[in-house]
């Protein structure tokens, strides 16, 4: 059973308009969310983070949203650039012993020039 | 800086055969940690050492699987009597401090070993 889901396998977006990806979760006890983003034949990349306590968290052009109760998150990239066509993997986690990265399936992002 | 190293990056086995994975982690990380990727899918939690100990292996998914840390830096990953299920790509990751969640420190990953079972 997937605790992380990413249900869109893929998205394409004009370069310079806004990336939005979506993620979502089943484990209420998650409380710390991240995003990779992965080029191919390359190890995942952390990019950003997000605390259960926040609803926000902005980093530049990217910006990772939070609804606890929907158990939902997304991250947007504005404005998109090529250089960001990426697998982009969500991850969440618990604290404690059985706190380890749980990630879902990805998200592959083509940003068209 | 230097970051994970991984070798080989491509290995190709006879299914029976054993292989051995190396992972380099950043020096000074505490944490490491090995993910398996299979194709399509997100990477999967093998196993998790804090220095030396092996503190969770719970992600193994058979015990055919061994990995160690004998030292506290070079990690290895050991798969016996390989199976054609065994293919897929191999990631090792390491963190600055403890933990596993990556909440106290990012997990910075390896370009991953591509393990093909024929």
């Amino acid at each position: 059973d997937q605790q992380v889901k990413q249900n869109s396998p893929s998205l394409s977006v004009q370069e310079g308009r806004i990336s939005i990806l979506n993620c979502d979760y089943t484990n209420s006890m998650f409380d710390y969310f991240l995003w990779y983003k992965k080029y191919p034949a390359e190890g995942p990349t952390f990019l950003i983070s997000i605390s259960s306590i926040k609803d926000k968290n902005e980093d530049g052009r990217f910006t990772v949203f939070l609804n606890k109760s929907a158990k939902h998150l997304s991250l947007h990239i504005v404005p998109s650039q090529p250089g960001d066509s990426a697998v982009y993997f969500c991850a969440a986690s618990r604290g404690g012993s059985q706190g380890n990265l749980i990630f879902g399936k990805g998200t592959k992002l083509s940003v068209k020039p | 800086g230097a970051g994970v190293s991984q070798s080989p990056r491509y290995k190709v086995a006879k299914r029976g055969q054993d292989v051995a994975l190396r992972c380099d982690p950043i020096s000074g990380h505490v944490s490491l940690f090995w993910y398996q990727q299979a194709l399509g899918q997100g990477p999967e939690f093998l196993t998790y050492f804090q220095n030396e100990a092996q503190l969770d292996k719970s992600g193994l998914p058979s015990d055919r699987f061994f990995a160690e840390r004998p030292e506290g830096s070079v990690s290895t990953l050991k798969i016996q009597r390989t199976q054609q299920e065994d293919s897929a790509v191999y990631l090792c990751a390491s963190s600055l401090r403890r933990g596993r969640g990556g909440r106290n420190s990012p997990l910075h990953f390896g370009n991953g070993t591509r393990l093909t079972v024929t």
